[in-house]
């Protein structure tokens, strides 16, 4: 079955700071790709998206793309700022039983700190 | 309205009472899903409705869940004679149809059972 791999945090970094986030996946067809985002004390919300091979998708300051090669979604962003804490779930999508199904990650914590 | 929105925020219950969590989702959105969010486990899938259907179930870790909607739109999730291991975030989706893969979020649900 499908699955989604991300790193384990929580991952704390100084403002203004390099952000890198590892995401690998596993599909048995060709999934759409996604990093949602949940701020503290709020709901999922879908930061980027890429549906096919080499598409970067992109939000906010933040980047991913779409590896097949080596099935990886990395998340990237250049200068972290406080407000950018929050968990990151990586997630495929997949046409499973009909329907979209999403498989999610289980989620990278960060704390961005001043 | 205009996001999707879930009753109540936080629900507090004696072990092996029956609680019922509310999803209002999306106006016009056909697709509703339901997540259950443990500490340090991601997103696991509960169910999946397409209009009043539950063509996926397959997620519903016992058979002391259980979900309907109706009228297309408000869903409801059941779960009788709660355990400990029940206390969770449960979280609801809703996207504009089974062809449609970005879901949309409500706030979730807390449950703890004491």
């Amino acid at each position: 079955g499908d699955s989604v791999t991300q790193m384990e945090g929580p991952v704390t970094l100084s403002e203004e700071a390099f952000l890198t986030i590892n995401c690998t996946y596993t599909a048995t067809g060709y999934p759409s790709l996604f990093w949602y985002v949940q701020y503290p004390g709020e709901g999922l919300q879908l930061l980027l998206k890429a549906t096919k091979a080499d598409d970067k998708g992109s939000n906010k300051g933040f980047e991913a793309t779409y590896r097949k090669e080596t099935t990886s979604f990395h998340l990237e962003k250049g200068s972290v700022q406080v407000s950018d804490s929050a968990v990151y779930f990586c997630a495929l999508s997949d046409r499973g039983g009909g329907y979209q199904k999403v498989t999610f990650g289980t989620g990278t914590k960060l704390q961005v700190i001043p | 309205g205009a996001g999707v929105s879930q009753s109540p925020s936080n629900k507090v219950t004696e072990k092996g009472k029956d609680v019922e969590l509310r999803c209002d989702p999306i106006s016009g959105h056909t697709a509703l899903y339901w997540y259950r969010q443990s500490l340090g486990q991601g997103l696991e899938f509960l169910i999946y409705f397409q209009g009043n259907s539950a063509p996926d179930k397959s997620g519903l870790p016992s058979d002391r869940f259980s979900a309907e909607r109706t009228g297309g739109s408000v869903s409801t999730l059941t779960i009788q004679r709660t355990q400990q291991e029940d206390s969770a975030v449960y979280l609801c989706a809703s996207s504009q149809g089974q062809n449609s893969y970005e879901q949309y979020f409500g706030p979730g649900t807390r449950l703890t059972v004491t």
